[in-house]
Formats: structure tokens, sequence, C-alpha cells
């Protein structure tokens, strides 16, 4: 079956702007996890969404905010943008939410802000 | 607070040597451990978990990774190298609860010489 899709792969902004990247699990997968990804941050846990409804939320800025949709596909936007946000954003999906059903990720959607 | 320290940034071996990455973590109780790898361009690959039980865990792809509760580790190994191994390791932690919250280390990579 098909693995976790995320579109766009790449994305360059301009700061001020906004930006909405999109998460497709896999079938049947209803729980969808974001992540940011920098060289000087490292990997650091957004938010996860499970049935249209965030349950865990990480330390970020209420620029950074999401949603899930009825098919569980999942956007995360971004409001006016700064430099420090380029990063790779990672979401991630599992069957059914639960630290121990196995998350698999997407490749990713590399965002540059300029 | 919670953390994953993985001591090593960068680890050389040649090609059919053995392996060893280092993974400590700081946390309230004993959290749920898991090992990522991420080859470049791509997402995030599980390679293994601990939650209970036999503290030696084998993975997918030959590795294994042992845990020591009294020195807060989680080592991963692999007896003979490829060259395919050639990417970046990941250890988090997470939660003994529903919470999807992973906190990731730094990150190892690992370059495999011939």
């Amino acid at each position: 079956k098909a693995g976790v899709t995320q579109t766009p792969r790449y994305l360059i902004k301009t700061r001020g702007q906004q930006v909405t990247l999109s998460c497709s699990p896999i079938s049947g997968h209803r729980s969808v996890s974001w992540y940011q990804q920098t060289p000087g941050q490292g990997l650091q846990f957004l938010f996860e969404y499970f049935s249209e409804t965030q349950r865990n939320k990480g330390n970020f800025p209420g620029r950074f905010s999401g949603r899930q949709f009825s098919n569980s596909r999942s956007e995360m936007n971004v409001s006016t943008l700064e430099l420090g946000d380029s990063a790779l954003y990672l979401c991630a999906s599992s069957l059914s939410g639960g630290i121990q059903n196995e998350q698999y990720f997407g490749p990713g959607t590399r965002l540059t802000v300029t | 607070a919670q953390s994953v320290t993985q001591p090593d940034i960068h680890i050389t071996v040649s090609e059919g040597a053995s392996l060893e990455l280092r993974c400590n973590y700081s946390y309230g109780a004993t959290p749920y451990l898991f090992w990522y790898v991420q080859s470049p361009g791509q997402g995030l690959q599980l390679l293994l978990k601990y939650f209970s039980g036999d503290t030696l865990v084998q993975g997918i792809k030959g590795f294994e990774a042992e845990f020591k509760r009294s020195q807060s580790s989680f080592n991963l190994r692999k007896p003979s190298v490829h060259w395919s191994d050639a990417a970046e390791y990941f250890c988090a932690v997470g939660p003994r609860s529903n919470d999807y919250k992973l906190s990731f280390g730094a990150g190892t990579t690992v370059t495999v010489r011939a």
C-alpha cells in the first residue's frame, strides 16, 4: 500500500508570508503527527492529530497550526513566516494513535524562507 | 526535563566492521525507546523499539539495541556494517502513555568506507 505522502516536496517563501503543507497518511491510519527538523534544533515535535482532534502539541508558537480532515489527511499552516522557520517538515502516521503503534514517516517538505 | 543525548555526531566505520551508536536519556520514568534511521532525502524509518521485557531488542536490517536502566542508555549495535548503512541515526524517547510525543536526540551520522 502507498506510504505517507507530503506535498509539496519543496517550497520557497518570503518572510511574512504564510504557508500550508499537506500530509496524506497511509490508508486506514487515523493519527498524524508533524515534526520540524533543522540543523540547529534537530527533530522537534509540533503536534499530533487523531480523529480530527489535536491530541498533543509541542512547544511552538501559535503561528504554527494544523488540522485534520475526516479522511485523516492533515495540513499544517505557518503564518508570518520567519527565516528560522526554514526546515524539513516531516509528517508521520500511525494506525490508531498511541505510542505503541509504529509511526510511518513521509519524505518531508523542505521549506526555505528568504 | 526530558532529554536525549547522542554523544557522537559523526562516526566513520569500515564496511564489515562492527558499529555501536550511543544513546543516553534523561526522563522522569522509564520511557518507551526507539531508534530511527534517515537516509539522505528520505523520511525516518523505525529500526527497533523497546517497551518492556527483554532488554536486548532485535530490529530490522540486522540492528539490535540494549536497554540498560542503570545507565539510562539504549545503545544501537550492528555486528557487520554494509555500505547501505550509511545514514543518520536518531534515538528517540516517548512517554508511557497514549501521547505520541517523541523527543529525539541530535542524531549520529554514519559514514561507511570501503
